[in-house]
């Protein structure tokens, strides 16, 4: 019930494509769902994160789908570019509980030039 | 500031020695968290910290793991005994005091390799 499962292992989009990730979840106490970004020889960086009360937020190329009912959650990054090549992983935490984060085990993206 | 720092950034030792890691997290934030990462996989929840007081540990955490916050500032990872299967990044990360404050910033992580 803690884990968070993250599809596709490894992605790879052509510059100006849609990469999109996906994450499912079975905790319906999980409420909030966030997405870190990853280069490598670096700590994970929050990227964006949504809670369940909305179904969709949107910053800037990056946007988080939400799917209550199917206890689902997506990442899509518009017009990719070779910087956004990097490893995604999804999260999803109780924060009024204090608990830590529990990580997908994340997504490496290439996006070809 | 300049965010979350770890100390040292790689670590090689060999099997049955011990090994302490450093990190100083964020100077107002209240919350610090260790994880770990192995190749290929997403960070590990090891254990976490609000002020010096440690709250929870995970079941990865084994008796030969222990990990300090003295006076709720600076934080220590100490592993006794160390194994082949310790090999991975040691990330930590600090958060702020509000139940609000979810996000966490992490620093760039301790290699560790056990030979």
């Amino acid at each position: 019930q803690q884990q968070v499962k993250q599809s596709p292992q490894s992605l790879i989009v052509q510059k100006g494509g849609i990469s999109i990730i996906n994450c499912a979840y079975e905790n319906t106490a999980f409420d909030y769902f966030p997405w870190y970004q990853q280069f490598p020889g670096k700590g994970p960086a929050l990227l964006i994160a949504i809670r369940p009360d909305v179904s969709e937020k949107k910053e800037g190329r990056f946007t988080i789908s939400f799917n209550k009912s199917a206890k689902q959650f997506s990442l899509h990054i518009m017009d990719s570019q070779p910087g956004d090549s990097a490893t995604y992983f999804c999260a999803a935490s109780i924060p009024q509980a204090g608990t830590a984060l529990i990580f997908g085990k994340g997504t490496t993206l290439s996006v070809s030039s | 500031d300049t965010g979350v720092s770890q100390n040292p950034r790689h670590k090689i030792t060999k099997r049955g020695q011990n090994v302490t890691f450093r990190c100083d997290p964020i100077s107002e934030h209240n919350r610090l968290y260790w994880y770990r990462q192995t190749l290929g996989q997403g960070p590990e929840f090891l254990t976490y910290f609000q002020n010096e007081a440690q709250l929870e540990k995970s079941r990865l955490l084994s008796d030969r793991f222990s990990a300090e916050r003295p006076k709720g500032s600076f934080s220590t990872l100490e592993i006794q005994r160390t194994e082949q299967g310790d090999s991975a990044m040691y990330l930590c990360a600090s958060s702020g005091y509000r139940v609000a404050d979810e996000k966490l910033f992490f620093g760039s992580g301790t290699q560790l390799s056990v030979l």
